[in-house]
């Protein structure tokens, strides 16, 4: 299975701060694989991207992915105080794996 | 907008069966290319996936968890189901339901059922 290494384990920024998020995957993988979730305890995760980086219906386009071969990122280019959260990358391989998390704190 | 909402005990016997449904609102269980999908997040750990039922009754599961799974759906009642035998207090988590689309992802959760296994 691919293994995927998000880094870094917690951000902590203000709002209206740049936040980049990296997933690093163990081979290479096809873009259309990789997807990016937000949760927040106590919700339901969201769905951000998918295909590396198209934004899912509804969300803000504040929220960009980017990236291919091993190397993805997410970027929220200008967070707001419900940005702040666990953001999760995920492959799409014969077996569905997800990233270990980044959480994005109030600094 | 599909919604999906987990229900079944929260407290389950070291040995049992763990047994949860997600009921789909917003949408049919029968569409196709939707891919019906448990996912769960043991405590301090991150996401880990099940497996998932299609509406024809397919079904592809995690090689690690395979030999305890079985997963269905009830076309009629638009709703899904889990059962992980033979359980121990490692498969204590928080169980999401999920519908996985053709886009190769996870487009819609549930809130997410706590089970805890104890005795």
């Amino acid at each position: 299975d691919i293994v995927l290494t998000q880094s870094p384990g917690t951000l902590s920024l203000s709002p209206g701060e740049r936040a980049t998020l990296s997933c690093t995957t163990s081979a290479t993988i096809s873009s259309t694989y990789l997807a990016w979730y937000q949760h927040t305890p106590g919700q339901a995760p969201r769905l951000l991207i998918y295909g590396a980086s198209n934004r899912a219906t509804g969300i803000p386009d504040r929220f960009s992915g980017s990236g291919s071969g091993t190397d993805f990122s997410l970027t929220i280019s200008r967070l707001e105080p419900e940005d702040f959260a666990v953001y999760y990358c995920q492959h799409y391989g014969s077996s569905r794996t997800f990233g270990q998390g980044t959480k994005v704190e109030i600094k | 907008q599909v919604q999906l909402q987990e229900s079944g005990p929260g407290l389950v016997k070291p040995s049992q069966t763990l047994s949860l449904t997600c009921t789909v609102s917003g949408g049919s269980i029968t569409s196709v290319g939707s891919y019906w999908s448990w996912i769960r997040q043991q405590p301090g750990k991150g996401l880990e996936w099940i497996g998932y039922v299609y509406y024809t009754g397919g079904t592809y599961y995690n090689l690690s968890l395979k030999s305890r799974l079985h997963m269905s759906v009830d076309s009629s009642n638009n709703r899904f189901s889990l059962n992980l035998r033979s359980v121990t207090a490692a498969d204590t988590a928080f169980y999401y339901c999920a519908r996985e689309s053709e886009e190769n992802c996870f487009d819609a959760w549930g809130q997410g059922i706590l089970v805890t296994v104890s005795s």
